[in-house]
């Protein structure tokens, strides 16, 4: 399974934008990029997904590099109940989610 | 409502038991999956159906049996149970790859003593 690279942790403030890098230098011409976050006692929730360019729905943006060997999640205006871990998934279609460790983003009120 | 759901939430039982946790979906996807999330809180793929059929079983002892009667359930069944057993269990389904998101239930907290 292809590998993703995330920072352990992240701290914002209420009402402020949080951009959540994911480095995937080893990704293939037919892997998407998948976002879940889980909060806390409670499973994991999709996010969004792209395969090369960039998205947007009602939870967040997702801007992917050119090379496809990065991307970055984006909350547009954080709220407290978005402190969760956030976790960057490459998915090729071997019908199964391998998570990371994920990045716990912190919301200051 | 849409949903994936899992029952028990909780589970306590002591070490030797047999215990079922049983999931249901009613999105109409056609693959399910059973994760496992232990105490360190990764999170790791045990089994995944298609249409009834087995397709992923990870290295998982042989005391975990998952059953799909149809194409929205999928139970596990756990014979002898160990302490270290004790985790959430998560069901979730997605549409054939998953390409487009996978749902997940709200988990099953398995404690055993």
């Amino acid at each position: 399974d292809a590998k993703t690279t995330q920072p352990n942790s992240m701290e914002s403030n209420e009402e402020e934008p949080v951009h959540l890098p994911c480095n995937h230098s080893t990704i293939s011409g037919t892997d998407y990029i998948h976002w879940y976050r889980q909060l806390p006692s409670q499973g994991p929730e999709y996010v969004i997904h792209g395969l090369t360019s960039n998205v947007n729905n009602r939870m967040a943006s997702l801007a992917i590099a050119e090379d496809r060997k990065s991307s970055t999640l984006i909350l547009h205006r954080a709220t407290l109940r978005d402190a969760a871990v956030y976790y960057c998934i490459l998915i090729e279609g071997a019908q199964k989610l391998v998570f990371g460790q994920g990045t716990r983003l912190t919301i200051n009120p | 409502d849409t949903a994936v759901s899992q029952t028990p939430k909780y589970l306590v039982t002591q070490m030797g038991n047999d215990k079922s946790i049983k999931c249901e979906q009613n999105l109409g996807h056609d693959t399910m999956y059973w994760y496992k999330q232990d105490s360190k809180k990764f999170l790791k793929i045990m089994f995944s159906y298609n249409n009834k059929e087995l397709i992923i079983n990870e290295t998982v002892p042989n005391r975990f049996s998952p059953k799909s009667p149809d194409k929205a359930h999928l139970n596990l069944h756990i014979n002898s149970l160990e302490l270290g057993d004790s985790a959430v269990y998560f069901c979730a389904s997605s549409q054939t790859r998953g390409i487009h998101g996978y749902t997940f239930g709200s988990g099953t907290r398995l404690t055993v003593v």
